[in-house]
């Protein structure tokens, strides 16, 4: 149980296009899901929190208008990084919670989205 | 504010041989401690999920115990396929919905 579907797994575009990201949990309701970034040998950088209706939080240092996050539904999250560059390369992982907001469950993550701006 | 620090930062082991894997916390006041295993070019994999101090959980050759302060990763007689990187991460009551993660213990058992 507890699977999370990410998808694509591997994205290679030219500068200045935008990549739509998506997050999907299989098996169950999503109250929470969360975007993470990761870089080579490096942990997770939170990018932002979102709840299934609402406006994601975004972690300080985070554009708003670059990374648009969009939580449509209880099994749904999408990600687009708008005008992507070769600096927005990286590792995108997203992840999937249940249950309330401040609870102790932990999140479910997908497999990771490998993006690369050419 | 909530810190999580993950030693060693690598380690490299033959197989059968047992080790430990350590993470030290801070947190103001603990919700849970989460262990997880994470493979190159992968998202992070569920382990182990602590509540409070004492609590011990196991899974085949992983056995993940408590402290106040910090949480031990035991693996017993490890195999080739227990290379990965192991990840600790906090949930504290002043931090909402986040967790925060360790930097990561990468472990590498040789055949």
């Amino acid at each position: 149980g507890a699977v999370v579907s990410q998808h694509p797994s591997w994205v290679i575009c030219k500068s200045g296009t935008s990549v739509k990201i998506e997050c999907r949990s299989l098996d169950f309701q999503a109250t929470t899901m969360f975007w993470y970034r990761q870089f080579p040998k490096q942990s997770l950088m939170l990018m932002a929190t979102s709840n299934e209706g609402s406006k994601a939080t975004y972690e300080q240092g985070v554009e708003k208008d670059k990374f648009l996050i969009n939580h449509a539904s209880l099994t749904l999250s999408t990600l687009t990084v708008t005008s992507a560059h070769p600096e927005d390369s990286s590792f995108y992982i997203c992840s999937a919670s249940w249950g309330q907001l401040d609870g102790n469950q932990p999140q479910h993550f997908g497999d990771g989205t490998r993006l690369s701006i050419l | 504010e909530d810190q999580v620090t993950q030693s060693p930062e690598a380690l490299r082991l033959q197989e059968g041989e047992s080790s430990s894997l350590n993470c030290s916390y801070t947190v103001s006041g603990l919700r849970g401690l989460f262990w997880y295993r994470q493979d190159p070019g992968k998202g992070p994999e569920f382990l182990f999920t602590l509540y409070s101090a004492g609590e011990e959980k196991e899974k085949e050759r992983l056995k993940a115990t408590l402290t106040k302060k910090e949480s031990f990763l035991h693996i017993t007689a490890p195999k080739p396929e227990d290379s990965a990187t192991y990840l600790c991460a906090v949930k504290g009551y002043s931090s909402a919905s986040k967790i925060i993660f360790g930097s990561g213990t990468r472990l590498s058992i040789r055949p």
